[in-house]
């Protein structure tokens, strides 16, 4: 049973570029976490989605960043006309949808915006 | 909101020694569960230990094992016999309830770097 996978490992953008992150969760997990870990800090979460919604969005930006989780296909991250205080780790974890199980992450998109 | 805070942003300690790393937390809830997560330098989130708030026994993990404090709102994580590969990042984490709907939602500590010497 594959992990949590994201890729890229690693993405540079160009400040205005968008960037696009992907982490497909573990089989028979429909709960997807985001997590954004500047440099010498700790995770920030910033969205929790189940299938085709979104659940909690407190820890998004307001502006630049969306998140979607289809029906079919990986969860993506996007951020638009990507700054330099974009550059961070982003972090994807999954859960399945029962009530004591904790989630799992995977190994993180380190985005370096140039 | 919760709130983690972790005060010791480094720690170091002897092969085969214990150390313990200190985590405090804020929140008016009463059920809610605690962890504490190891990044090593591959930056992959390694579950260590768990903690359901509603459980008086602390919880032990072969060489891990927490004391949690439920009235201080203190969870420290204790390291024995300290070995070369427990050298990472360990961060605390705070979840509530899945009652209120916030999923697996984590409120992370800002880490402590813990190094081991020989």
């Amino acid at each position: 049973n594959a992990g949590v996978m994201q890729n890229p490992r690693h993405l540079v953008r160009r400040r205005g570029q968008e960037a696009r992150l992907r982490c497909s969760p573990m089989k028979g997990h429909s709960h997807v976490y985001w997590y954004r870990q500047l440099p010498e800090e700790g995770l920030k979460f910033m969205v929790y989605l189940q299938k085709e919604n979104i659940i909690d969005e407190s820890g998004m930006p307001k502006e630049r960043f969306s998140a979607e989780f289809p029906k079919e296909g990986p969860s993506i991250l996007r951020i638009q006309q990507v700054v330099r205080g974009d550059s961070a780790a982003y972090f994807c974890a999954s859960s399945p949808p029962t009530r004591y199980t904790e989630a799992f992450f995977g190994q993180g998109t380190r985005l370096t915006v140039v | 909101a919760q709130t983690v805070t972790q005060s010791q942003p480094e720690m170091s300690v002897q092969e085969a020694e214990t150390v313990t790393l200190s985590c405090t937390y804020d929140t008016s809830e009463s059920d809610y569960y605690l962890f504490w997560y190891k990044q090593p330098p591959s930056r992959q989130m390694i579950l260590v230990i768990r903690q359901e708030a509603y459980k008086q026994q602390n919880a032990t993990e072969n060489r891990f094992s927490v004391n949690f404090q439920k009235a201080a709102k203190s969870f420290s994580l204790k390291i024995s016999d300290s070995q070369l590969g427990d050298a990472a990042m360990y961060f605390c984490a705070y979840r509530s309830s899945i009652l209120t709907g916030g999923g697996n939602k984590l409120t992370f500590g800002t880490g402590t770097q813990l190094k081991v010497e020989l």
